[in-house]
This record gives structure tokens, sequence and C-alpha cells, in this order.
């Protein structure tokens, strides 16, 4: 078990600019979770795929974010022309199929800084 | 509206003192409970979680908690506090209808005096 992955760790760019993350996630496990976590706050949810299908987007999620996980497997959340507020940190997290009540691991995050 | 509520935003505890943060939630129903740990620049760690049966759970790093439904409550607790335990701690919550995401409180920054 090597733990959920996420890729960057940080990533700075200017305003407007296109950005892309991964997630690798604990191998068998096939729900994966995206988070975004602001200063101050506690993560707040904003996707969520069982195996390659997004069931469940956040209204948070603007036209401007878009997430993947194509096979099922790793998954990609990209932003276009970022905006300052888009500045917080990333979470991935997963867990194994099952009831709700299946705890969710989180990787490390990555953190997005907007110039 | 489903909600977790940490009253609590800064604790101040002595090492070796007893800790206790308090986490309530908002629903009809009991929903899947948990308590995360966050140090610096990390990801979340899994401390405990209770979904049903016997309030009183125990996890990881010497912390339980107790849910009480009567209080809509889920605090965490460790006998004795050693210094690395300073972190941020998250409530959070799976509430039926609510889909498989976690509804996190605002947090409870801990801070150890040695």
């Amino acid at each position: 078990d090597t733990g959920v992955s996420q890729n960057p760790r940080h990533k700075i760019t200017k305003r407007g600019q296109n950005v892309t993350f991964r997630c690798d996630p604990i191998s068998e496990h096939n729900r994966l979770y995206w988070y975004r976590q602001t200063l101050g706050q506690g993560p707040e949810f904003l996707t969520y795929f069982q195996n390659e299908a997004q069931l469940e987007k956040s209204r948070l999620l603007s036209d401007r974010f878009s997430a993947e996980r194509p096979k099922g497997s790793f998954s990609t959340l990209e932003i276009q022309r970022t905006e300052q507020g888009d500045s917080a940190m990333y979470l991935c997290a997963s867990s194994p199929t099952g009831g709700s009540n299946q705890p969710q691991h989180f990787g490390d995050g990555t953190r997005l800084s907007i110039l | 509206a489903q909600s977790v509520t940490q009253p609590d935003i800064h604790i101040t505890v002595s090492e070796g003192a007893s800790l206790e943060l308090r986490c309530n939630y908002s629903y009809g129903a009991t929903p899947y409970l948990f308590w995360y740990v966050q140090s610096p620049g990390q990801g979340l760690q899994l401390l405990l979680k209770y979904f049903s049966g016997d309030t009183l759970v125990q996890g990881i790093k010497g912390f339980e908690a107790e849910f009480k439904r009567s209080q809509s409550s889920f605090n965490l607790r460790k006998p004795s506090v050693h210094w690395s335990d300073a972190a941020e701690y998250f409530c959070a919550g799976v509430f039926t209808g609510g889909g498989n995401k976690l509804t996190f409180g605002t947090g409870t920054q801990l801070k150890v005096e040695l």
C-alpha cells in the first residue's frame, strides 16, 4: 500500500494560465474524490468518481474546472484560465467500493499559488 | 442543512494534559463520522471513525471519540497529549443522501506547550 500520490506538490502559475494536477489512488480503491482547501478552512468537496464514471460534481466546480479518470485508475484535475481565487490546496482521496462508511484516504495535496 | 461544526478554532494544552476537541453535527439521522489530523503542508490522516454500535470508538495514536446522539456530538479525546500531537484536527461526516462526500468542520488548531 503506497498511499494516495499527488503531483506536483506545489504549482505556481500566473493568472490566466491553465494547470493540471494528477492523483494516483491506492491501487485497489475504485472511488476517487477531489477536495479543495483554502487557508483556515476544512476541505470542500469538488467531485467524485467511481471507476471511470464521474458520479457527482459540486457547484464549486465551475466550468473552468474539469476532472477525468479515463481508465478508472489515476485522475487529473484541470483548471483553465486560473484566477486568484483558485489559490488553494487541492486534495485527492480514495476509498474502496462499499457503503458510504468506507473511510477516505488522502494524499498530501497539490498547493496552487496564482501570481 | 447538513453541517459539521467545530466550535474551537484554537486550543492550547500543556504536554501531558488531557485533551478534548468538540464536534457537533446538524442532521436528522446519524451520519458516519470521522476525525482526521493534518500536519502543516500535509494531507489528512484518519484518526478514527464511527458508524454505529458502541458509542466510544478507539483510534490511532491513543485518541478516542465518544458519540452522543442526544447532543449531536462526536468529541475527540486523548488522556495525555504529546508535543507531536500539535496539528490541525478536522471532524467530518458522510450524510445519507449526500452521496459519499465528506462534509468537514472548519478545524481546530492544537498547540502543545512544553
